[in-house]
């Protein structure tokens, strides 16, 4: 059974940094890509970044090049996202996604994480 | 980027009852790479629909997607209670790759 299980959320101040973990079982992780995928507060879901299975390409949102770095661990079965110099309208549920594809690069969401909220403010 | 508007934004509707959904895309959706989701209140969405028309795994058959180009379709033939969610089209032909703003299925 695919098993997305996300940590790390919580509450920041604007500028602040935080970074969010997603480990996953029940599939061979270094053989698919992976997404984060936000939503914020009563409104629709939003692609944030994408990494191949390798981890070699990645890909971002312009709202949050430069700020956030995806990243992952294949030897941990673990996806990663650094967020920095949030603001508040990162303030979000933000999704672990699992992509059914290696390379990500017409990435859809075949499995997801339970979500974990940030909430950005002072 | 491609913009994808969903409607009716809601749709009100009986148990039993056959619900269409429209999601319709700024321009050419690349190679039909569109998708669809549910998503119920305090979970996860769901992945339903791939490749326009190509039903996920253990999606149940009265779930069907059609469409091509700049106009896709999400049909539930026979609404079961479990149905009443908000429904995303996603496109994944070019990046970046973008949602709709959703379509809520509501029991009438």
């Amino acid at each position: 059974e695919v098993q997305l299980v996300q940590s790390g959320g919580g509450l920041v101040q604007p500028g602040g940094s935080l970074r969010l973990s997603c480990a996953a079982s029940g599939f061979t992780f270094s053989n698919y890509a992976t997404s984060w995928v936000r939503q914020a507060p009563g409104k629709g879901l939003e692609w944030v970044s994408t990494i191949s299975g390798a981890g070699g390409t990645t890909y971002y949102a312009d709202s949050v090049k430069g700020r956030f770095i995806i990243s992952r661990d294949n030897s941990k079965n673990t996806l990663y996202l650094q967020m920095n110099g949030l603001r508040a309208e990162d303030t979000a549920v933000y999704y672990c996604a699992k992509v059914p594809t290696r390379s990500g690069s017409y990435p859809y969401v075949d499995f997801w994480g339970q979500g974990t909220l940030v909430t950005v403010s002072s | 980027e491609v913009v994808l508007t969903q409607s009716p934004g809601t749709l009100s509707l009986s148990p039993g009852g056959r619900a269409t959904l429209s999601c319709r895309a700024s321009q050419s959706v690349t190679s039909n790479f569109l998708a669809w989701y549910q998503q119920k209140p305090g979970q996860a969405p769901r992945l339903l629909i791939y490749g326009a028309s190509n039903r996920a795994t253990v999606i149940p058959d009265r779930f069907s997607g059609s469409g091509s180009g700049t106009d896709f379709t999400l049909t539930i033939s026979r609404l079961e209670p479990e149905d009443f969610a908000v429904y995303y089209c996603q496109q994944y032909g070019s990046s970046p790759w973008t949602f709709g703003q959703g379509t809520k299925v509501e029991i009438k």
